[in-house]
Parts: C-alpha cells; structure tokens; sequence
C-alpha cells in the first residue's frame, strides 16, 4: 500500500484479555516506531526497530507489552493481561533510515479501549 | 530530563490571519526536527522539517524557524484556513522522534 497500515482501527478488550495490533509499513522503510498516545497528549515513544532487530523498548510501560518484527517488515504490538490505563491509541510509523530522509510517516492508529 | 514542549495549549485565529505555533526542547544535542499535523481520529501528519544547520525553512505556506541559542522552534502558518484546524507537535528527533503535547490550533471562518 501508499502509507503505513494498521488493524484493527479500533479493539475493545475486556480488562485481562490479550491483544495483538498489527503495523505494516511502508514497503522499503527499515525504521519502525510504535507509539502510544493519551487522549489530548502528545504520542509517547514504545520501541523501535531497524529492520528485525528491535534496539529500543525503553519506551515499553512494563513487561505485559511485547513487539516483534520476526521478517523486517509487518510489526505486532502485544498487550498481555490489558488494564484499563492501556486504553489509548496506539501509532505506528516507518521511516528510511537516517541519513536518507528521516521523516517518519504514521499510520492511522489503533483506539484500543479496555473494560 | 529530555522533553520537547509547547508554549501554548490552544490557538484560535481568524480564516485569513497567520498563525504562529512555539515549541520549545530541551535537549541540544538534537539535530533534527519535524513538525506534524493531526486531525481528529487520524496519525499526525508530516508538515514540515528543519535541521539543526538551517535557521529557516519555507514550504507552502509554512515556514519552521529554529533558534538553537535558546531552543525553540515555531510553525508559521500564513492565510489560515478552516482545513487548518488541527493539533500540531512539534517532534525532536534523535533515533527515535520524542513529541511535546501539542497546541489545538482552531480556525474561525
């Protein structure tokens, strides 16, 4: 596709279910972020990845939240045993790596709402 | 600590003024900049970017100012219009891009 794809738009989750969100980049675009963004707050860093390797998760809230992106390309964003604060939207966005163009391009977002 | 911020939460501006959107970071290290644009249930949106060699920078009626002596950055937008409405983040770009909590800018026909 043109721009970064995510699925599903929007998932409600009854606190301590699990979800899966799925991010597929733009095609070629080694850089992958995830964000997560509060209502009325500005997206906060999750992780990071360059192609499979994820070098960085200091952004991850704690242990339940996992990401991968075994092929370098389609990333997954688990959320293991969800509580209500994980209620947000989360952001994907791909980029070239730096040094060729930096700018990042989000996706949509997924709203995901616990109960 | 590192944070990139907004001056002001909100902006309202007449259809036809300029606006004018501040940001301020805190990290001088920072050598890139973007600022993003984002409407109501959709990701932000690439405006504009600036690099930490350039003080000015213009695109289609916008324009990013960079003071890097005291670490600000502004949006200029001229001849704001209702499609305007929107928040804008400013975001600080090392390896990943570090966001501030945006301004709500609202255009008044």
């Amino acid at each position: 596709g043109a721009g970064v794809s995510q699925s599903p738009r929007y998932k409600v989750a009854k606190r301590g279910q699990d979800v899966a969100l799925r991010c597929d980049p733009i095609s070629g675009h080694v850089s992958l972020f995830w964000y997560q963004q509060a209502l009325g707050q500005g997206p906060e860093f999750l992780t990071y990845f360059q192609n499979e390797a994820q070098l960085d998760k200091s952004g991850l809230p704690s242990d339940r939240f996992f990401a991968e992106r075994p092929e370098g390309s389609v990333s997954t964003l688990k959320i293991q045993r969800t509580q209500q604060e994980d209620s947000a939207v989360y952001l994907c966005a791909s980029s070239l790596p730096k040094g060729r163009g930096t700018e990042a391009f989000f996706g949509q977002g997924t709203r995901l709402t616990v109960v | 600590g590192e944070s990139v911020g907004l001056h002001l939460p909100t902006l309202s501006v007449q259809e036809g003024d300029n606006s004018i959107i501040n940001c301020a970071y805190s990290n001088s290290a920072s050598d890139y900049f973007i600022w993003y644009k984002q409407e109501s249930g959709k990701g932000p949106q690439f405006i504009i970017d600036i690099r930490s060699n350039m003080d000015k920078r213009q695109g289609q009626r916008v324009t990013v100012l960079l003071n890097k002596t005291v670490k600000h950055l502004s949006l200029q937008i001229a001849a704001t219009q209702p499609g305007d409405s929107a928040v804008y983040f400013c975001a600080e770009n090392r390896n990943q891009f570090y966001f501030g909590t945006g301004t709500s800018l609202t255009v008044i026909p």
